[in-house]
């Protein structure tokens, strides 16, 4: 039982590029969230899936998509990476959205040129 | 505006010492706080908290929350070195949504 498991670990980007992060979970959660965490400001909801199919905004969701096509997976993406996205993306999941807590990924590291 | 408020941002303790963090907030339909600690990686969860002045324990830690005052506090007795960590504090609202405080970095010196 591996948990939430989430990749790349780390990554450089240029700015202008893409990519997508992967994030996966074998608890058979419903749902599943993705947050930035920048230094002094604690962890910020980017976007959120209530399950397989749906996503919905957070907090902070310029310049970010995700897609849920699998129950098990939910993607990040940055089409057009700005020095700005750099941070610590954290994936979590949790059976439900108020009664259980959510459960974390180890993170991905990313920088942007 | 919702908003999660830690303090102290950070302390340093000696081993043995107790340690008392603490949690304010204001955010509309408040459903549950909850508290992570966060070492190198990724928070790790340790209690979550929905009625006023029960008090939740694991070992050495324990914490309450006081729904009037809108606030929490989380107690470590007894410190040891492998408690140094960051402590987030989060508040879930009605639709399960999460908000986070900033965090309080402990360091425990032996």
């Amino acid at each position: 039982n591996a948990g939430v498991t989430q990749t790349p670990k780390f990554r450089v980007l240029k700015t202008g590029q893409s990519m997508t992060l992967l994030c996966a979970q074998d608890m058979n959660h419903e749902y599943m969230y993705w947050y930035r965490q920048d230094p002094g400001m604690g962890l910020r909801l980017i976007h959120y899936s209530v399950g397989e199919g749906t996503t919905a905004k957070g907090e902070v969701p310029d310049g970010y998509n995700v897609s849920r096509l699998k129950k098990q997976n939910f993607l990040l993406g940055l089409e057009s990476a700005a020095p700005s996205q750099t941070s610590v993306y954290f994936c979590a999941s949790s059976y439900s959205m108020s009664v259980t807590a959510q459960y974390f990924g180890p993170g991905t590291r990313l920088l942007v040129l | 505006e919702d908003k999660v408020v830690q303090s102290p941002l950070s302390l340093v303790v000696h081993e043995g010492d107790t340690v008392t963090l603490n949690c304010s907030y204001e955010v509309t339909n408040f459903r549950s706080l909850l508290w992570y600690k966060q070492e190198k990686k990724a928070p790790t969860f340790l209690f979550m908290l929905t009625s006023s002045g029960i008090e939740k324990k694991s070992g050495r830690l324990s914490s309450i929350l006081d729904k009037k005052e809108l606030f929490s506090i989380l107690n470590i007795t007894a410190t040891q070195t492998g408690d140094s960590a960051v402590y987030l504090c989060a508040v879930s609202d009605s639709w399960g949504k999460l908000q986070f405080g900033a965090g309080t970095q402990v360091v425990v010196t032996p």
